[in-house]
């Protein structure tokens, strides 16, 4: 089945604990974005990568790190998790040139991060 | 510079009544533009999505939706509500040149039975 996983989908921390959200496309698609998700803000995009060794910045990067090291995978790292970055977080694969294209955006089903 | 406005923070239907959410974008040049549903507790599902052509576009679940270049709109319709159908709605748009989509704030639809 064609799917975009996360994982964890739920973790409450402590501020300044480093944290590690995966996620996995078996799509072969090209390009993968994070976003999160708050109340009344609707969708923000945190990172997004066109290819494998590619990243760039979206609207909301502060505090945020990504790798592309494999087509597949794309974890979203905080290395010093702070309370603002409690969210509902999102990651998004797409073929060819990205969402603004005729290929459809997939959508994993979301990480729910709490920090204390 | 780039912008979608959904301007119903929440919409309540009844079950049976036809639907229209509301999106307005602002793009510099000819916008593609999407709409996507949040079922509870799950990722987003592209409903349906205008690049050119035909200005009523068909969508998947019984969904269309009317690109209206003069009002900046692309609003989301269905004839015939189904409690199914309660959920988060987002409008976005993008461009041909662009590697990224902007998302409105949602609409949450409410069902009544």
């Amino acid at each position: 089945e064609a799917q975009v996983t996360q994982n964890p989908r739920y973790l409450i921390t402590v501020t300044g604990k480093k944290l590690t959200v995966t996620c996995s496309q078996n799509m072969n698609h090209e390009y993968m974005s994070w976003y999160r998700q708050d109340p009344g803000l609707g969708l923000r995009q945190i990172y997004y990568s066109m290819n494998v060794e590619v990243t760039d910045k979206g609207d909301v990067p502060e505090g945020y790190k990504v790798s592309r090291k494999e087509k597949r995978n794309f974890p979203l790292i905080l290395e010093s998790p702070s309370p603002n970055q409690t969210s509902l977080y999102f990651c998004a694969s797409s073929a060819g040139g990205g969402p603004s294209s005729y290929n459809e955006q997939f959508f994993g089903p979301g990480t729910r991060l709490t920090v204390l | 510079a780039q912008s979608v406005t959904q301007p119903d923070i929440h919409i309540t239907v009844s079950e049976g009544a036809s639907l229209e959410l509301r999106c307005n974008y602002s793009y510099g040049a000819t916008p593609y533009l999407f709409w996507y549903v949040q079922s509870p507790g799950q990722g987003l599902q592209l409903l349906l999505k205008y690049f050119s052509g035909d200005t009523l576009v068909q969508g998947i679940k019984g969904f269309e939706a009317e690109f209206k270049r003069s009002q900046s709109s692309f609003n989301l319709r269905k004839p015939s509500v189904h409690w199914s159908d309660a959920a988060e709605y987002f409008c976005a748009v993008g461009g041909p040149r662009d590697d990224k989509i902007i998302f409105g704030k949602g609409t949450r639809l409410h069902i009544l039975p």
